[in-house]
């Protein structure tokens, strides 16, 4: 079955410190992969994607996220934390020529203490 | 941002109602989605459209009923919920199926 595995529901990090959530699917075929972000109160917005190509995409914010395919791990990184990166983040993954059936993971999350 | 708007953004209904949800795109876009948010579950897509055509209903109760009448608006009728459909309903758009969605603000929907 397709899925999408997220494997930290809450984090829970200090000002600077280093981030890194994992995501892990479940997916036949060549796919799309997506992390997407909810900060409070406000509507989800993408992050940063993979299509193909490099698989360490930059995204906004200084976040970053590397493509393992023999892992099928799309893991989300940051190298230290801001306050204003509390949100929900939530990985997501499609196939690349499908009708746009988006699979998201459960969603991390994120408090950063100032 | 206002790519997407939904409304309305909150509503509260019995389970005798009839309502609907609006989304309407500003992107130019060709597909439009219907997801589920509820807590501690992930999102779940309900319905998509492509062209104005609907091209996936993923095990949706009867009780959704969407309408896609043109490629810029996306309905989603309600009739007869139960309290467990309290959720959040989030709209969604992109130019072909596989690229980035874009999402609007969502509607909180509550069952009484």
């Amino acid at each position: 079955a397709q899925s999408v595995s997220q494997h930290n529901h809450h984090v829970i990090l200090s000002e600077a410190a280093s981030l890194e959530l994992g995501c892990n699917y479940s997916y036949g075929g060549t796919v799309n992969l997506f992390w997407y972000v909810q900060y409070p109160g406000q509507h989800l917005q993408l992050l940063l994607k993979y299509f193909s190509g490099d698989p360490l995409v930059k995204g906004i914010k200084g976040f970053e996220a590397e493509f393992i395919k023999s892992k099928f791990s799309f893991n989300l990184r940051k190298p230290s934390v801001q306050w204003s990166d509390t949100a929900e983040y939530f990985c997501a993954v499609t196939g690349s020529g499908n009708t746009g059936k988006l699979i998201f993971g459960q969603g991390t999350t994120l408090q950063v203490k100032p | 941002e206002t790519g997407v708007t939904q409304t309305p953004r909150h509503l509260v209904m019995g389970m005798t109602n009839k309502k609907s949800l609006k989304c309407e795109q500003h992107l130019g876009h060709n597909a439009m989605y219907w997801y589920k948010q509820s807590a501690k579950k992930p999102l779940e897509l309900m319905f998509v459209y492509s062209l104005e055509e609907r091209v996936e209903n993923n095990s949706v109760p009867s009780r959704f009923s969407p309408e896609c009448p043109n490629s810029s608006h996306l309905f989603l009728h309600l009739h007869t919920l139960q309290p467990e459909d309290s959720a959040l309903y989030l709209c969604a758009s992109s130019q072909d199926g596989a690229t980035q969605q874009f999402f609007g603000p969502g509607t909180r929907l509550t069952v009484l």
